[in-house]
């Protein structure tokens, strides 16, 4: 049972456009809401997070935007630039990061 | 500050035999992790230790066993490798302060 849902599966970008990645989750019961930006080869890094008692943060050129009613949260990253190609995974755990669900993650590719 | 690390980076078992994989943080913290990330099903978390001399089951911890062996490492053990183990495989801490879990660069493993 695949607690957190994310999509696309795999996304394309032209350089200086908006990428926008979407999460689902079903348990009531999270709390804690991060996004990971993961290169090749390398391990997953956290990019921004967010808690349910806001409905938006922003990092940059990074926000997530949190919907509680409907269960959701999105990675939006303005002004795509090629160095934003990586995998992004949005996960979700309760009581903080001790236990991190993921999704299934994203592959984005940003065209120069 | 060399941060997460992982012995080794990468390995080939046959069916049946046996591997320990290592990890160590050099950060101080409390909590350390292990993942296995397998394509299109994101990172899962296998088992953890939420301090010193406590570990527990993650979602996918049939097939494995773990050691914290100091506040420094945490082991994970293969006993009888099967081809469904083949996977990268992360470690992760974090500190008591703050929510972030730091990543190791993943030990690459193929069970043939």
């Amino acid at each position: 049972q695949q607690q957190v849902k994310q999509s696309p599966q795999s996304l394309i970008v032209q350089k200086g456009g908006i990428s926008i990645i979407n999460c689902a989750y079903e348990n009531t019961a999270f709390d804690y809401f991060p996004w990971y930006q993961q290169f090749p080869g390398k391990g997953p890094a956290l990019l921004i997070a967010i808690r349910p008692d806001v409905s938006e943060k922003k990092e940059g050129r990074f926000t997530i935007s949190f919907n509680k009613s409907a269960k959701q949260f999105s990675l939006h990253i303005m002004d795509s630039q090629p160095g934003d190609s990586a995998t992004y995974f949005c996960a979700a755990s309760i009581g903080g990061a001790q236990k991190l669900v993921f999704g299934q993650g994203t592959r984005l590719t940003i065209n120069p | 500050n060399a941060g997460v690390t992982q012995t080794p980076k990468f390995q080939v078992l046959k069916t049946g035999q046996s591997m320990t994989l290592q990890c160590a943080q050099d950060m101080n913290h409390n909590s350390m992790y292990w993942y296995r990330q397998d394509p299109g099903m994101g990172l899962r978390l296998i088992y953890y230790s939420a301090s010193e001399g406590t570990t527990d089951k993650g979602e996918v911890p049939n097939g494995y066993n773990v050691s914290r062996l100091n506040k420094r490492e945490f082991s994970l053990r293969l006993e009888s490798a099967a081809p469904s183990q083949t996977s990268v495989y992360f470690c992760a801490s974090k500190g008591l302060a703050g929510d972030e879990q730091y990543f190791g660069p993943g030990t690459r493993l193929t069970v043939t």
